[in-house]
């Protein structure tokens, strides 16, 4: 099935730690995105890609590096200057980036907690 | 910058009942896209539908219809025939018509939808 696959669903960080969360896509999609969701919030985006080995930040990228060295695959690390990084966080992706009207879709997301 | 208002935090509906989610916009350009996305408790960000600025036709889909008002910045969405799996939380977006930066999503904060049995 075509899709968009983040993995680990849960993950528990330690203070001082970085973590990865990975985002996979088989849509063929151009662009991928990784948008940050709080308590009671909307969604914030973090970073985007609209090719590969392209990537521009967010509205909220402090704290966090990506990489798009393959259109299928778009990992976010969580470093351990991201002050306050207990979120949930979503990957999404769509098509053809010089369409911007084109539908995001998104991934079923991932659960982030500081321990 | 681009701005999206949801005005209601939560709305209540009978199930088979009609309901309307509000949602206003704040935007210089005159080309966009909009869009209603669902969240249901499993957090997965669901398209519902989507409405192109230079479209005078409101969108359907199926049970959900839209109230675009283009000079009001308007945006509202009609859930109809209301049913138990429409409980979730309901977001509101913007995108502009623009590539790069300007073409990403801005959300609403939400409204949570509850529906009665």
């Amino acid at each position: 099935d075509g899709g968009i696959t983040q993995s680990p669903k849960y993950l528990f960080r330690k203070e001082g730690q970085n973590v990865t969360l990975s985002c996979e896509q088989n849509l063929n999609h151009d662009a991928m995105y990784w948008y940050r969701q709080d308590p009671g919030q909307g969604l914030r985006l973090i970073y985007y890609s609209q090719i590969v080995n392209d990537f521009q930040k967010g509205d909220i990228a402090e704290g966090y590096s990506v990489s798009r060295e393959k259109k299928e695959s778009f990992p976010l690390t969580v470093t351990s200057a991201q002050k306050n990084p207990t979120a949930f966080y979503l990957c999404a992706s769509s098509p053809n980036r010089e369409l911007s009207g084109n539908t995001i879709y998104f991934g079923e997301g991932s659960w982030l907690t500081v321990v | 910058a681009q701005t999206v208002t949801q005005s209601q935090p939560e709305m209540s509906v009978q199930e088979a009942e009609t309901v309307t989610l509000s949602c206003t916009y704040d935007t210089s350009e005159s080309d966009y896209y909009l869009f209603w996305y669902k969240q249901p408790p499993s957090r997965q960000m669901i398209l519902v539908i989507r409405q192109e600025a230079y479209k005078q036709q409101n969108a359907t889909e199926n049970r959900f219809s839209v109230n675009f008002q283009k000079a009001a910045k308007s945006f509202s969405l009609k859930i109809s025939d209301s049913q138990l799996g429409d409980a979730a939380m309901y977001f509101c977006a913007y995108r502009s018509a623009w590539g790069g930066s300007q073409g990403n999503l801005i959300f609403g904060k939400g409204t949570k939808l509850s529906v009665k049995p």
